[in-house]
Formats: structure tokens, C-alpha cells, sequence
């Protein structure tokens, strides 16, 4: 089974401000097989990326992912006052799909 | 609109049986797989597995396998997740997700459903 480690586990930021959170998986993995959600309280996860660095769909340009092999990020170019809310890394090459512990996007 | 449409809420006994339906709408039900996913109280994501609707064929987590049992409908474009000898730590919301493919993540949740499982 492949590890998802996320980090930080909270990251306490001021609206405008950069978020970089990152992602690293217990084996290589292909860059295809990485996605991103948002998930605030009470509600379902949302798909922000794909493929590492591939937006869904209406999800807006400040959200931008990268990385290969281990190594991944989401970066939140700026941050709005809805984008405070906990991220999870997922890959779905290996099964069984797995997710990251997930990082807190807190204000600060 | 595409969506995902989850049974309610579920209480139930250690040792019973839920079973969770996910109703598909807008789309090709045939089109997509459909992955079972919960969350504890507080916890992260879990996959649980999927179903391939045109074939019926599923794939578990081996975590679940001999408990879960993952089904389908399609005259009602339905999946069921049914989860037996259900423990305390069963507690969680039940989520279905839609998934496009091998390099997409999943696209569509249902709004979840929670089982609580008490004596």
C-alpha cells in the first residue's frame, strides 16, 4: 500500500497570502495518478487537480499543482476567504487507492 | 445537473448489516466508475472500493474484503455499498464518488451518509 504523507499538518495564513502544502508518497509514483481535494466542514470532498497539475473543471487559476516521483504540491497562489479549509493529496495508480492525513488551511 | 444522491442516515447495532445506495442523474451511469470512500469522526479519507457499472465487476480494499459487498442497478442507476459485521469504528460518513478514469481523480460525491454504529 502506498503512504501518503502530507505537510504541514496545519498551515495558518492570512488571506492574500501564499500556501504551498506538500505531498510525498512512500513509493514513485506516476505523475498521472495524483489528485487534490478541498473539503470543508460537513460537506464531501471537491477535486481541485488531477494528473499532479491538471484543473478540474471550475476550479479557479490561483490553484496550481506540481511535482513527480515522491514530491508533490499544491500551491494556493492567493489565498481567498474560502480557501481556508483542510486539502487531501490522493493517488490512484496502485491499489488501494489512497489518501494523504491532510493539511488544515486555517486563518491566521 | 450531474449528481450523486446518497440514502439517509443509518444507525445501527454492532454486528448488523448497512446497506447505502448512491443514485446517479445527468449522466451515463454506465460511463463511470463508482468508488466508496468514508471518513471517520474527525479522521481522513479511506477507499473502501469501487464497482464498474456496465460489468459489475469490483475491486476491493483488502481492509474490507469478506464485509463489503458493492452492487449495482442499472435500470435506476444505482451502486449499493453494503458493509456487515459492523464494529464501533464502522462509525463514519459513507461517501460514493464518480471516476472518470485512470488519470482523473474522482470528479462527483454524494453528500455523504453517516453510519453510526452503537449498542
Amino acid at each position: 500500500e502506498i503512504v501518503l504523507t502530507q505537510s504541514p499538518g496545519t498551515l495558518s495564513l492570512s488571506p492574500g497570502e501564499r500556501a504551498s502544502l506538500s505531498c510525498r508518497t512512500s513509493q514513485s509514483i506516476s505523475s498521472s495518478y495524483l489528485a487534490w481535494y478541498q473539503q470543508k466542514p460537513g460537506q464531501p470532498p471537491r477535486l481541485l487537480i488531477y494528473a499532479a497539475s491538471s484543473r478540474a473543471t471550475g476550479i479557479p487559476e490561483r490553484f496550481s499543482g506540481s511535482g513527480s516521483g515522491t514530491d508533490f504540491t499544491l500551491t494556493i497562489s492567493r489565498l481567498e476567504p474560502e480557501d481556508f479549509a483542510v486539502y487531501f493529496c490522493q493517488q490512484y495508480g496502485s491499489s488501494p487507492l489512497t489518501f494523504g492525513g491532510g493539511t488544515k488551511v486555517e486563518i491566521k | 445537473q450531474v449528481q450523486l444522491v446518497q440514502s439517509g442516515a443509518e444507525v445501527k447495532k454492532p454486528g448488523a448489516s448497512v446497506k447505502v445506495s448512491c443514485k446517479a442523474s445527468g449522466y451515463t451511469f454506465t460511463g463511470y466508475f463508482i468508488h466508496w470512500v468514508r471518513q471517520a469522526p474527525g479522521q481522513g479519507l479511506e477507499c473502501m472500493g469501487w464497482i464498474n457499472p456496465t460489468s459489475g465487476g469490483t475491486n476491493y480494499a483488502h481492509k474490507f474484503e469478506g464485509r463489503v459487498t458493492m452492487t449495482r442497478d442499472t435500470s435506476f442507476s444505482t451502486a449499493y455499498m453494503e458493509l456487515s459485521k459492523l464494529r464501533s469504528d464502522d462509525t463514519a460518513v459513507y461517501y460514493c464518488a464518480r471516476w472518470p478514469g485512470p488519470h482523473y481523480g474522482m470528479d462527483v460525491w454524494g453528500q455523504g451518509t453517516t453510519v453510526t454504529v452503537s449498542s
